[in-house]
């Protein structure tokens, strides 16, 4: 079964340089999330997409933006990178949630991206 | 916003069960109880999930108590592979509230 794929799996950049990570979600799903997850951390919600309209925003820097195209997937533009922003970032995707139904995420294996 | 609650670690031996607790006092009539888990250097991966009734499915079962304030996750014969941080987390209807959002989860550890 086709899984969330995410791109690249590594990024290494350099302070103050910008780096896009991308996510092509399950096919039909219309919801994405994006996640960020720090060394020894839980993972954050930082935002996400339904029929790609952004839904929701978490903890995501002003210096992140995203958007969801019109064949579903999304990527994540960062710019201005620290070396705080060295994390795991995953997608996930799933039906959106509505009443009277509610569904599981699938998620991606990550990209890793390192600032040095 | 609905919270959970769960013990920091937990020990297992390698084919016995594991019975993982949740307690979720403040949950809405619409919060379903999901749960994932998260291996190392891996991405989460989807559990089960539960409204009011019991759920089994391959990987697990998942007890729902009468009153929903509490749950448990239920690992029939935890094998070495079961070793993760398993989280539950409570998903509402639409915008923020069917987000996602992870708390402390419950670092399983399997003895062989």
């Amino acid at each position: 079964a086709a899984g969330v794929i995410q791109s690249p799996r590594h990024l290494i950049k350099e302070k103050r340089e910008t780096a896009t990570l991308k996510c092509y979600p399950i096919p039909r799903h219309d919801t994405v999330y994006w996640y960020q997850q720090g060394p020894g951390q839980d993972p954050q919600f930082l935002i996400s997409f339904y029929e790609k309209m952004q839904s929701d925003k978490g903890s995501i820097p002003d210096r992140f933006s995203a958007q969801q195209f019109s064949d579903y997937h999304s990527e994540l533009n960062m710019s201005s990178l620290e070396l705080g922003d060295s994390a795991l970032y995953f997608c996930a995707s799933s039906l959106g949630a509505g009443q009277g139904s509610n569904y599981g995420y699938t998620f991606g294996s990550g990209t890793r991206l390192t600032v040095v | 916003d609905a919270k959970t609650t769960q013990p920091n670690s937990m020990e297992s031996n390698e084919e016995e069960p594991v019975h993982l607790p949740c307690n979720h006092s403040t949950i809405s009539g619409t919060d379903y109880i999901h749960w994932y888990r998260q291996l190392p250097s891996q991405g989460p991966e989807y559990v089960i999930h539960g409204l009011t009734s019991n759920v089994n499915n391959r990987m697990a079962s998942l007890a729902i108590a009468e009153d929903r304030k509490s749950s448990t996750l239920i690992l029939h014969r935890a094998t070495l592979r079961d070793a993760a941080v398993y989280y539950c987390i409570l998903r509402g209807y639409g915008g923020s509230q069917g987000n996602l959002i992870f708390g402390k989860g419950t670092k399983l550890s399997v003895k062989p």
